[in-house]
């Protein structure tokens, strides 16, 4: 069956530290990946997107990789902030008009 | 710009009534998508549709669900003899064309469904 996972657990880090949320993926070939974040009762906002044939994306802070084989996309937050604690979302996207989500990830960052 | 906007912000209804959400795209945005966020659980693509026309609706409940976006006016979502298990946030978001690849799309703040 198709799955899109990511760690359903909250991932705590410091200020300043590097955080890495995971989101993998069996049963699909989607042409592009994208990363959203979204905050408590708001919508999600776009924050990068990955094609297929690209390994890694960045952003400013942000940077993303994408392994087609591994079925895998890694995403980095750099000397990250308060301000990232959010959960982070990655959909999937088969080319064919609808996303497909992950539940998502929720990032807790402390001073 | 202004960006997507949903109304309204939070629905609450009875056992039976009718929900009918709102969802205006972005100024120059010709597509429009909606999904459904249940508690604790990602979101479902539910339909896709373009002016007048319904263009995947394959993640729509087959009963008491229905979508449209008229040549005029936002893009409603209609939910006929609400049950409980239709609690949930429903969001929308549009993207600017097409052409055999998806767009960014762009959501809204989503709208809040309570049955009571």
């Amino acid at each position: 069956s198709q799955k899109i996972e990511q760690n359903s657990e909250a991932l705590n880090i410091q200020e300043g530290k590097t955080a890495t949320l995971t989101c993998n993926y069996t049963n699909y070939s989607p042409a592009y990946l994208q990363w959203y974040r979204q905050d408590p009762g708001r919508g999600p906002v776009f924050l990068l997107l990955i094609r297929e044939n690209e390994k890694e994306k960045r952003k400013e802070r942000l940077k993303v990789t994408f392994d087609t084989t591994l079925k895998q996309s890694l995403f980095h937050i750099t000397a990250s902030q308060p301000a990232d604690s959010a959960t982070y979302l990655c959909a999937l996207d088969t080319g064919f008009q609808k996303l497909v989500f992950g539940t998502g990830t929720r990032l807790l960052v402390s001073p | 710009n202004a960006g997507v906007m949903q109304n309204p912000r939070h629905l609450v209804r009875r056992r039976g009534q009718e929900a009918r959400l709102r969802c205006s795209p972005m100024k120059g945005h010709s597509h429009v998508y909606w999904y459904r966020q249940l508690p604790e659980e990602g979101l479902k693509f539910m339909v896709y549709l373009q002016k007048e026309n319904i263009i995947d609706e394959s993640g729509m409940p087959k009963e008491r669900f229905s979508a449209e976006f008229p040549k005029e006016g936002p893009s409603i979502l209609r939910i006929q003899q609400v049950v409980r298990g239709d609690s949930a946030a429903y969001f929308c978001a549009s993207s600017p064309s097409s052409g055999g690849v998806t767009d960014t799309q762009y959501f809204g703040p989503g709208t809040r469904l309570t049955v009571l």
